[in-house]
Formats: structure tokens, sequence, C-alpha cells
């Protein structure tokens, strides 16, 4: 049972827009940055937005994050058979058992 | 260039020790908190835990608080993930990665190693 709660599976059409729900606690999204990753098949995850919704260099602007309160967004659009993957947040969680978490994971299909 | 390489696959029995690596180039390794995450075969990314190769302070999930060790050796820019007494659940890829902000609030990963895959059999 991961700290935060992502749904487990999204889908959408090519060229559409999805939206990845991650929910947390004061603890953790409430206090603390969030970031997201998308992990294709058989490689390592990649970063794809930090400090909430900024976006790395070399990552297009059809990926956007937010953050209300304890909860962070994952925005696609313009959707491609290329996004079809895994994707993560985490953030730090500052209980009492500090440290790293991530969300259980939404695998995206673009139909 | 940044990267972060890590050792090969192992196949190792129950019982035994095991220790894997995560070698960092391109950058000043102290400065940088290396993580280690966890993924089972079909499952999510579970963080491990951390370490800054510049003072050794290290950082562990409860869950594997007492389960493995993490360490580094800043004289050859590498840091290490091992167990003491292997059990089939360890049976996982294993990723390292360099923390980008040294605050832990804004603590996100941009540079990954490839992973090592870990089989533990009988």
């Amino acid at each position: 049972q991961s700290v935060l709660t992502q749904p487990p599976s999204v889908s959408a059409a090519p060229g559409q827009k999805v939206t990845i729900s991650c929910s947390g606690s004061s603890s953790n999204i409430g206090n603390n940055y969030v970031s997201w990753y998308q992990q294709l098949p058989g490689t390592a995850p990649k970063l794809l937005i930090y400090d909430n919704n900024k976006r790395p260099s070399g990552i297009p602007d059809r990926f956007s994050g937010s953050k209300s309160g304890t909860s962070a967004t994952l925005g696609i659009t313009g959707l491609q058979t290329g996004d079809e993957a895994d994707y993560y947040c985490g953030t730090w969680d500052s209980s009492l058992s500090a440290g790293g978490v991530f969300g259980g994971g939404t695998k995206l299909t673009v139909l | 260039e940044v990267q972060l390489v890590q050792s090969g696959a192992e196949v190792k029995k129950p019982g035994e020790s095991l220790k894997i690596s995560c070698k960092g180039s391109g950058y000043s390794f102290t400065s940088y908190w290396i993580g280690w995450v966890r993924q089972m075969p079909g499952k999510g990314l579970e963080w491990m835990g951390i370490i800054y190769p510049g003072d050794s302070d290290t950082r562990y999930s409860p869950s594997f608080q007492g389960q493995v060790t993490i360490s580094a050796d800043k004289s050859i820019s590498t840091a290490y993930l091992q167990w003491s007494s292997l059990k089939a659940s360890d049976t996982a890829m294993y990723y390292c990665a360099r923390r980008e902000s040294y605050y832990d609030s804004s603590g996100y990963y941009n540079y990954w190693g490839q992973g090592t895959l870990v089989t533990v059999s009988s």
C-alpha cells in the first residue's frame, strides 16, 4: 500500500488530454514538492516534472504538473502512442518515518 | 555528461550476501545525494534510502531499515547497496538515482542508473 495514491490506470485516444492524480497528506504532498516520472517498458524512470510544475530541459510542454493542498496532478496533452507508459508521482514524507515516497503508479494506455 | 552506471545482473541463493554498485561520473560525486529504488517484478517504485557521499549521511525507509546497508566510497565515486542474507523476496530491479536538491523538500531524481536485476532463487 503506497503512501501516495494514484489511479491504477487511465486511457485516452491519440491527440486527447489526460490527467493523472496523486493524493497524499499534509506530511508529504502538503508540505513538500512533487515530482513525476515516466517509465517506459524495460527502462529506468525518467523525470518529467519537478518542484510541482517545472519541466526539465528536453521535456515537451505537453506535460504539465500542478499541486493543490495534499494532491497533485500530471497533465498530458496531445497524446501520442509513445506516451504509453507507467507514471509515478514522488515526494518527501516529513513524518516520524521520514523518507522519500512514490505513488503506486498509473498505467497510461493510448487507445 | 552525468552518468550513473550500475553493476551487472546477479543470481544468488537465499542466505547469500550481495553488494551492488552505482558509479557516478561527469559531476562532483560528493555534492549530490544518491538514492536507491526497488522495483519488484510487475510492481511500482519503492524508495529504499539515500546517502550523501560528501559526509556519508544516510537515511533509510522504515521498510528497508535493517534489511539493507547503503554506503559510498567517494574516492572512486561509487555508491553501494548490500544485503547480508538475501531472501527470495529480494528479487527485483534496483535503481540508483541522483537527487538534484540537497534539501529533502525538493527531493527529485533527474539522473538514473540503468538498473541492476537481482534474482534470488534456490
